[in-house]
């Protein structure tokens, strides 16, 4: 059965610290489909990123990089130099593949805190 | 307004009454979803469509009834509410690949009491 696993709920750090946000998967489908979330304290759902089971190259985007490893099944995120606008709670997630009308299944979030 | 629409964005109810929750988007998107977050569970998919007349269960579809008569609208009705359909429901759509992703209402909170 596929599931997303983010076995970090909560994290603190203070401003200017990089932190990684962990996430694994497990899916049966070898055409799937990787996700980021970001909630912030507002409430609206943000989408960050998204990655296809055939790409595993990195992706940096500012102070955000992306690391897919398909190995270990793990999908994890990077916050570089936080912020405290960074504060939010960030989901992974995992889109099914075509058959399955592409739903997404997501983890549990992990609520990041970043202090000045 | 372009993009997709939750209406209400609060809501107040007691048990037993029917809620229907709103959701409208302009992209023409053949993809609804409807989610529901709950703490410690992260999202959970109540119901999806995938075009107009065309919706299937998710993981959490009991207590929820939808309909897809126009494609850009994909009402969310609890036919009896109760205390643990008090969440925070979010609506969201996509085009008709996996790949772009799916974009997200704003949500809306219901309680019941």
């Amino acid at each position: 059965a596929q599931k997303v696993t983010q076995a970090q709920t909560e994290i603190s750090v203070v401003e200017k610290e990089d932190v990684t946000l962990d996430c694994v998967y497990e899916t049966r489908d070898t055409t799937y489909y990787l996700f980021w979330y970001k909630q912030p304290p507002s409430g609206e759902l943000v989408f960050l990123i998204r990655r296809n089971s055939f790409d595993e190259q990195n992706e940096i985007s500012g102070r955000y990089s992306w690391n897919f490893q398909k190995s270990t099944s793990s999908f994890n995120f990077t916050i570089t130099a936080s912020q405290v606008v960074d504060s939010a709670v960030y989901f992974c997630a995992l889109s099914e593949g075509y058959n399955q009308g592409g739903k997404l299944i997501f983890g549990q979030g992990t609520e990041l805190s970043v202090k000045p | 307004d372009a993009g997709i629409t939750q209406s209400p964005r609060y809501k107040i109810t007691e048990t037993g009454r029917q809620v229907t929750l709103m959701c409208h988007q302009t992209w023409s998107h053949s993809y609804m979803f409807w989610y529901r977050q709950d703490l410690g569970h992260g999202l959970r998919l109540i119901y999806y469509s995938a075009a107009a007349d065309i919706t299937d269960k998710g993981e959490v579809p009991d207590g929820y009834v939808v309909s897809r008569s126009k494609t850009e609208n994909f009402p969310l009705t609890l036919e009896s509410a109760t205390r643990s359909q008090t969440s925070v429901y979010f609506c969201a759509s996509r085009s008709g690949t996996a790949m772009i992703g799916q974009f997200f209402g704003p949500g809306t909170r219901l309680t019941v009491l």
